[in-house]
């Protein structure tokens, strides 16, 4: 089974703190994403990789910036966090290309005061 | 914005009642995609439909695709407690970085028992 792990299921952080949210996927695949999921608006996606050191925005980037130093891994980064940015955060990967059936992890409850 | 809309955003039907959601896009779609997620986990990848007009089954899942290819159906026959969840649609599309997947926002169903 192809497995997506994230790094917290729940944080805390305070308006203007640098965050961090890792992403792990053992299935060497070669796309991941990270979305954002709020009540209404369904899954918005913030940015995407589709291979190591190649990213590409996604609808809703502002805010945000994503690493890929390693092809299972997939950071992404709040500057300086605000209180909008209080979401549940949904990393995912797929084998060949963006269009392809998308695993998902556990997600991460961001909460920023 | 919504590219690909999703209706009805919640709906409560008792148990034993059947149950569709459905999914618009503005544009064609190379292949739609069904995820379920259930209350506190993570979407879960259901099924893919690529040809025009196709249908498949799930035991009492239903999965359809417009002629078009712009449109789909997802319909539950006598829908059980285990079916409670978010149903979301996912439409795949060529973008300028190769195939996007853009997710609809989801309808909500909960089963009164």
């Amino acid at each position: 089974d192809v497995k997506v792990t994230q790094s917290s299921r729940y944080l805390v952080k305070r308006t203007g703190e640098k965050v961090f949210l890792e992403c792990v996927q053992d299935m060497d695949h070669e796309n991941m994403f990270w979305y954002r999921q709020d009540p209404g608006l369904g899954l918005r996606l913030i940015y995407f990789s589709y291979d190591v050191k190649m990213k590409e925005k996604g609808d809703i980037p502002e805010g945000y910036s994503v690493s890929r130093e390693k092809k299972e891994r997939f950071s992404l980064i709040l500057e300086s966090a605000s209180t909008n940015q209080t979401s549940m955060y949904l990393c995912a990967s797929s084998l060949w290309t963006a269009g392809d059936e998308q695993y998902f992890g556990p997600g991460t409850r961001l909460t920023v005061t | 914005g919504q590219q690909v809309m999703q209706i009805p955003q919640y709906q409560h039907v008792q148990e034993g009642e059947d149950f569709t959601t459905y999914c618009n896009s503005s544009t064609t779609l190379s292949n739609i995609q069904w995820y379920k997620q259930r209350p506190g986990g993570h979407p879960v990848f259901l099924i893919q439909l690529v040809k025009s007009g196709e249908v498949k089954k799930q035991k009492r899942l239903t999965f359809q695709f417009g002629e078009a290819k712009k449109n789909s159906s997802l319909h539950i026959t006598a829908t059980q407690t285990t079916d409670v969840g978010t149903y979301f649609c996912a439409g795949c599309r060529l973008s300028e970085y190769g195939n996007k997947l853009v997710f609809g926002a989801g309808t909500i169903l909960r089963v009164k028992s």
